[in-house]
């Protein structure tokens, strides 16, 4: 599986976007970006994932550059309940996910 | 509601001893999943499933061993063998793996606390 490089940690003011980074450089053609995130002491949520093509959810949106070299993932209106690590990974169809140490996103109001 | 149960939430034990993690999912999953995560770290994969009664090393299986006889349960054994057992937890879950969509589901967790 390609290996991530995340920032280690990220601001955001309460209610603008927030936008967290991922360079996936060595992504091969057939591996897809997830993101979950671990709110602290919980189990990590999914969120959101895509090949080539931008993706939106209720949750969040993620964008791929074209040469899927790297990925941002997108929310819109950071609340407080926003705060927590934010783990980029890239997988095989199938494959292991391995977790990283992420980017730890603190929403200050 | 469906999910993803684990318990306990916190669980002490004493040097030496074995101890059992619990693991129940309501989903209909086939494969299930156990992770350590120790502090300021990512999760490390230490046993999963893909089917009832088979089950694989992780990369920190060493002083583990799983179970796989339902397929809604997956407990996990921290054995006497495992040098640094405490840490925290988790358990997942996901559909038939092989599958594009089949993102995992996680419990609560289990810290766990060796005295």
């Amino acid at each position: 599986d390609a290996k991530t490089t995340q920032p280690t940690s990220m601001d955001c003011a309460e209610g603008r976007a927030a936008n967290l980074p991922c360079n996936h450089s060595t992504i091969s053609g057939n591996e897809y970006v997830y993101w979950y995130r671990q709110i602290h002491s919980q189990g990590p949520q999914y969120i959101i994932h895509g090949l080539k093509n931008n993706e939106t959810n209720e949750m969040a949106s993620l964008i791929i550059t074209e040469d899927r070299k790297s990925s941002t993932l997108i929310l819109p209106h950071a609340t407080l309940r926003d705060t927590a690590v934010y783990y980029c990974i890239v997988r095989y169809q199938g494959g292991k996910l391995i977790f990283g140490q992420g980017t730890e996103l603190s929403v200050k109001p | 509601d469906g999910g993803i149960t684990q318990s306990p939430k916190y669980l002490f034990r004493k040097e030496g001893q074995n101890v059992t993690l619990s693991c129940e999912q309501n989903l209909n999953h086939d494969a299930m999943y156990w992770y350590r995560q120790d502090p300021g770290q990512g999760l490390r994969l230490i046993y999963y499933s893909q089917i009832v009664n088979d089950f694989q090393k992780g990369d920190i299986a060493e002083g583990y061993s799983v179970s796989r006889e339902k397929k809604e349960s997956f407990p996990l054994t921290v054995t006497s063998a495992q040098k640094n057992p405490t840490a925290f937890y988790l358990c997942a879950s996901s559909g038939l793996a092989g599958g594009e969509h089949n993102e995992q589901f996680f419990g609560p967790g289990t810290r766990l606390t060796v005295l």
